[in-house]
């Protein structure tokens, strides 16, 4: 699976938009760009994936660039529950569990 | 949907001691997996199973750490003897075997202490 870069720490306001950026600049024609979040004390769960083109759903959306080498998740209105450590993984789809989880980025929401 | 469940939470044990965790997966869910997370860092998979045969433990340490999933259901993580740099959370997780982009649903972790 590619190696990703993700900073380490973001804070945001609560009910403003967090932008967590994710470099993966070695992803391969078939591999996907997942995110997953883990709250303290708790298993990672799964956010959304996507290939090339944009995608979105209850929880956030995911903005891939047009050359793949990065992506954005974005969590419309953080809330303080969206504290959490935010891993973005590369990998083929066909082996959901399989991944190469890096350190993550810990977003803060401050009230 | 009931997720996956682990027991037990929270586990403290001597080094040298062994220690044994379980996870029942997902109903129906044909992959299961173990992973290690050390105190701030991501979570580091250990050992993957397809139904009750193992796909890769290529990251399980052998001499130490033994897994295996009866019957294709549950599982259980076995550490004899434990190290102190065995103190970490083991989570759980599984995914369904189905064509096109699945996700893995992971349990809530045990957390090993090695004193």
């Amino acid at each position: 699976d590619a190696k990703t870069t993700q900073p380490p720490s973001m804070d945001c306001a609560e009910g403003r938009a967090a932008n967590l950026p994710c470099n993966h600049s070695t992803i391969s024609g078939n591999e996907y760009v997942y995110w997953y979040r883990q709250i303290h004390s708790q298993g990672p769960q799964y956010i959304i994936h996507g290939l090339k083109n944009n995608e979105t759903n209850e929880m956030a959306s995911l903005i891939i660039t047009e050359d793949r080498k990065s992506s954005t998740l974005i969590l419309p209105h953080a809330t303080l529950r969206d504290t959490a450590v935010y891993y973005c993984i590369v990998r083929v789809d066909t082996n959901a569990g399989k991944s190469t989880f890096g350190d993550g980025t810990t977003l803060t929401v401050k009230p | 949907e009931a997720g996956v469940a682990q027991s037990p939470r929270y586990k403290i044990i001597e080094k040298r001691q062994s220690v044994a965790f379980w996870c029942n997966p997902i109903s129906g869910h044909a992959t299961l997996y173990w992973y290690q997370q050390i105190l701030g860092q991501g979570p580091k998979l250990l050992i993957q199973f397809q139904n009750n045969g193992v796909v890769d433990d290529s990251q399980l340490p052998k001499d130490r750490f033994s897994a295996e999933r009866l019957k294709g259901v549950d599982s259980t993580l076995k550490i004899q003897p434990a190290k102190l740099e065995d103190s970490a959370v083991y989570l759980c997780a599984s995914s369904p075997r189905r064509r096109g982009n699945t996700e893995a649903f992971f349990g809530q972790g045990t957390r090993l202490t090695v004193v």
